[in-house]
């Protein structure tokens, strides 16, 4: 079965510049998560998708920072303009749809993002 | 307050050693419990979940849970080199459809 994909793997771009990441999560599974991991920290989630629909977006800068899920398949996640806080790896994850209790996320290789 | 907490690393135990890893939650409305390791570079990889108080082994690992104390630890049996990693711990609220909250992780080395 093949993993949660992401491209790109690396990014460096000047600040104020526009970036855009994408994620193919686990075939069949309805629920795909975006989480920002600063160096030294633990995944933040910002934003959380199920099937095509957003159900919690509540740690998202919206002033600079947008995803959607088109089709409930693939994601983008663009960040503009990009700030130097920005600086981090973007992890995508996929689970199965959420019905309450539990759930296991599974992650993708993610994309290291340089903002200089 | 954080939602979690880590034992503060890192932690450096010999070969053939048990190692514990431990973490903390605030939202006694928590209901699920990961333990994911991520390598240097890599990203984070599921180890193991435990939903009910007490134990839960799988191999050389063992969750342990402790709602009454907002407790949730991790002991890796016969530690080894390989097992040198950060650890992260996650909570899951239940109520909010399926959000991880993650610790900063404990970075654990096994020296051989």
């Amino acid at each position: 079965e093949a993993g949660v994909a992401q491209s790109p793997r690396y990014k460096i771009i000047e600040k104020r510049q526009s970036v855009a990441f994408w994620c193919n999560p686990i075939s069949g599974h309805a629920t795909l998560y975006w989480y920002q991991q600063i160096l030294g920290q633990g995944p933040k989630l910002l934003i959380q998708f199920q099937n095509n629909g957003v159900v919690d977006d509540s740690q998202l800068p919206k002033d600079r920072f947008s995803a959607e899920r088109l089709k409930g398949v693939d994601s983008t996640l663009k960040i503009q303009p990009a700030k130097l806080e920005d600086s981090a790896v973007y992890l995508c994850a996929s689970s199965l749809e959420f019905q309450g209790g539990h759930n296991e996320q599974f992650f993708g290789p993610g994309t290291r993002l340089t903002v200089l | 307050q954080k939602e979690v907490e880590q034992n503060s690393g890192p932690l450096s135990v010999p070969e053939g050693a048990i190692a514990s890893l431990n973490c903390t939650y605030s939202d006694r409305g928590s209901q699920s419990f990961f333990w994911y390791r991520q390598y240097s570079g890599k990203s984070p990889e599921l180890i193991m979940f435990i939903y009910s108080n007490g134990d839960k082994e799988d191999g050389r690992f063992t969750a342990q849970l402790n709602k009454a104390s907002q407790y949730v630890s991790l002991l890796i049996r016969d530690s080894q080199p390989s097992d040198s990693a950060t650890y992260l711990c996650a909570c899951n609220r239940g109520s909010t459809l399926g959000r991880l909250y993650f610790g900063r992780g404990t970075q654990l080395t096994v020296w051989p």
